[in-house]
């Protein structure tokens, strides 16, 4: 199975910050990672899906990168809305894997 | 609108068995793969099973193979997972998900989950 590790597990960031995560694949996955936001009792949420493009209706604050086996997830300038963990997924081999997750706080 | 509602979770001992369903409107259900994803506050996410939109692939996590089962019901609009010999470690929040997106390979809507617990 492929291995998706993240970093760091938890962050907190002042409103307006630039916010960046880090996934490392344990091998190489070209570009087929996605990335999710969770809120507390809610359903995960697509944010990024092909490492590097926005879904539908996500505000341009979030971006994605990387190839092959590492990936950086970015907010530009985080909101309070942007609380939330955040998780990175390859879908390369089955089974698809998920990071362990980012939770993010504000300071 | 794409809409996707679980049902059947709920409180059950050690070795016991649950259906789970999932039941989907607003978009073409027989052109999709469906997933099961479950979380738990502990381990995160964790993807379970995947069938694909005739039921001619079927996928399982190592750890749930050969206990539970995946199906679906296209004339339904519904996806289930049959879930046996159920152990402490299955206690999650279980989604249904739909394989979508542009290259047909992210979980682009969610339903809104359905808990289990397995606990004597």
């Amino acid at each position: 199975d492929i291995q998706m590790t993240q970093s760091p597990s938890s962050l907190s960031a002042s409103v307006g910050d630039r916010v960046t995560i880090t996934c490392q694949a344990s091998q190489d996955i070209s570009n087929s990672l996605n990335w999710y936001q969770q809120k507390p009792g809610k359903a995960p949420k697509l944010v990024i899906y092909d490492a590097s493009n926005l879904e539908t209706g996500v505000p341009s604050r979030f971006s994605g990168s990387g190839s092959g086996t590492v990936f950086t997830f970015t907010i530009s300038s985080l909101q309070p809305k942007d609380i939330a963990t955040y998780y990175c997924q390859q879908y390369d081999n089955l089974p698809y894997t998920f990071g362990q997750g980012t939770k993010l706080e504000i300071k | 609108e794409v809409q996707l509602v679980e049902s059947g979770g709920g409180l059950v001992k050690p070795g016991g068995s649950l259906r789970l369903s999932c039941a989907a409107s607003g978009f073409t259900f027989s052109s999709y793969s469906m997933n099961w994803v479950r979380h738990t506050p502990g381990k995160g996410l964790e993807w379970v099973s995947c069938i694909s939109s005739s039921s001619s692939y079927i996928y399982y996590a190592e750890s749930v193979k050969g206990r539970f089962t995946v199906s679906r019901d296209n004339a339904k609009n519904s996806v289930y997972l049959q879930m046996n010999s159920l152990r402490a470690e299955d206690t999650a929040v279980y989604y249904c998900a739909r394989l979508g997106g542009l290259g047909a390979s992210a979980f682009d809507n969610w339903g809104q989950g359905t808990m289990v617990t397995v606990s004597s």
